[in-house]
């Protein structure tokens, strides 16, 4: 069974600072995900990982995927009030399962 | 393009009452999906279907059914609501699982009393 787990749940940073959320799984996949979601509102896909060492970047995000080691982290540089969100990864398993397996996600609080 | 939509936003059922979810998609998406969300456990798969005229259960499917009579619509039914159904519940769709990211509709509230 796929298990998808991502530390911190809970995050609380300063603005101007860096962190990296963490998302390890449990089986072979080639194909991670992440979304966004703000209080109340719907997902939003952030970015979409392929391959072993795709690495993706928008803004002050920047997501990889290490398959060897079932690892993918979202790297937040120079944080800002507006990355307040939670923080969402979603793995497909190998062999096109059509179903995604969601980590619990990663609620972010930037401060001032 | 109105991507994913659902109907309705808010409801709150007694216990034992009957409701229907609908989620429609107007980008001629293969692949749904509904999903529970709950404080603390992520999204949950409840069914989800590959093409008009199929359904498969996902993860947590007891207590609900569905049907995708029509490509752009997904259909997901309590028949005898629980407590434990008040939930925010979300349709996805996708065009492809091997490339293709799913999309959110914006989700309903349902109380469960």
């Amino acid at each position: 069974e796929l298990k998808v787990e991502q530390n911190p749940l809970f995050l609380s940073m300063q603005e101007g600072k860096n962190y990296t959320i963490y998302c390890n799984y449990s089986t072979t996949s080639d194909r991670l995900y992440w979304y966004r979601q703000d209080p109340g509102k719907s997902l939003e896909s952030l970015f979409v990982l392929l391959s072993n060492g795709a690495v993706k970047q928008e803004g002050r995000l920047m997501a990889s995927l290490d398959t060897k080691a079932r690892l993918s982290t979202l790297h937040i540089t120079a944080a800002v009030h507006d990355l307040s969100a939670t923080y969402f990864c979603a793995v497909d398993k190998r062999g096109g399962s059509e179903k995604l397996v969601f980590g619990k996600g990663t609620k972010l609080t930037v401060n001032p | 393009n109105a991507g994913v939509t659902q109907t309705p936003k808010f409801r709150v059922l007694k216990t034992g009452q009957s409701m229907t979810l609908l989620c429609a998609q107007d980008m001629n998406h293969e692949y749904m999906y509904w999903y529970r969300q709950d404080p603390g456990m992520g999204l949950r798969l409840i069914h989800y279907s590959v093409g008009e005229g199929t359904t498969a259960k996902g993860e947590v499917p007891d207590g609900y059914n569905v049907s995708r009579l029509k490509k752009q619509n997904f259909l997901l039914g309590l028949e005898s609501a629980a407590p434990s159904q008040t939930s925010v519940y979300f349709c996805a769709s996708s065009s492809s699982p091997s490339v293709g990211t799913q999309y959110f509709g914006p989700g309903t509230r349902l109380t469960v009393l």
